[in-house]
């Protein structure tokens, strides 16, 4: 089964360090999505990706967050300079290209501990 | 700020019975999808209604969904220790906008 899968899976780092988690869709999905989810709270949008086109970027994402996705495929979420704020989970879905709103399939997530 | 608020915020019930959460949203919608998490794993889809469909069922699952009174509810029937999880409601509009409620945490004892 080739599902979204991520990796790494856990990521504990100092305050001040950046970070980079990485994202690898289903293969046929041109749809990439990263979210931010906190302890009993439901995801928050971050970004989102058509193909290698980055179209939309939410509030939360600060400069210090960065994503690309190259080549349509995988995708790469980046956090510099690292802040205790920043602890959380960190989910990717991809989507088909039926359309918008069309269900998203979710990776199991990043965890990220800054101490 | 997120557009589903799901309700109650955690619901404890014995297995067996059945469990409703309730969903509410604030604007014109494509869609309404239900998802589960177990806890601190990703995000499984569980159903998906559109906005001109009312009902919509999957095996142990029923969704409703009221565009006129933006409410959506989720019945699952003959509960399991294993459908503990917290659920998410997620609305889509006619955009790339995904939106999120605070999610569910239902707890079935055996």
């Amino acid at each position: 089964d080739t599902g979204v899968s991520q990796n790494p899976r856990h990521k504990i780092t100092k305050r001040g360090q950046n970070v980079t988690f990485r994202c690898d869709p289903i293969s046929e999905h041109n749809r990439l999505y990263w979210y931010r989810q906190t302890l009993g709270q439901g995801p928050e949008f971050l970004t989102y990706f058509q193909n290698e086109a980055q179209l939309e970027k939410s509030r939360l994402l600060s400069d210090r967050f960065s994503a690309e996705r190259p080549k349509g495929s995988f995708s790469t979420l980046e956090i510099q300079r690292t802040e205790q704020g920043d602890s959380a989970m960190y989910l990717c879905a991809s989507s088909s290209p039926q359309g918008p709103g069309e269900t998203q399939y979710f990776g199991p997530g990043t965890r990220l501990l800054v101490l | 700020s997120q557009q589903g608020e799901e309700d109650p915020q955690a619901l404890s019930i014995q297995e067996g019975e059945n469990a409703t959460m309730n969903c509410s949203y604030k604007t014109s919608i494509n869609n309404l999808q239900w998802y589960r998490q177990n806890s601190g794993r990703g995000l499984v889809h569980l159903i998906l209604i559109r906005s001109n469909e009312r009902e919509k069922h999957s095996g142990r699952l029923r969704v409703t969904l009221d565009t006129s009174k933006k409410s959506s509810s989720l019945l699952i029937t003959a509960s399991r220790a294993a459908d503990t999880a917290s659920y998410f409601c997620a609305t889509a509009d006619y955009g790339q906008n995904f939106v999120f409620g605070p999610g569910t945490r239902l707890s079935v004892l055996p």
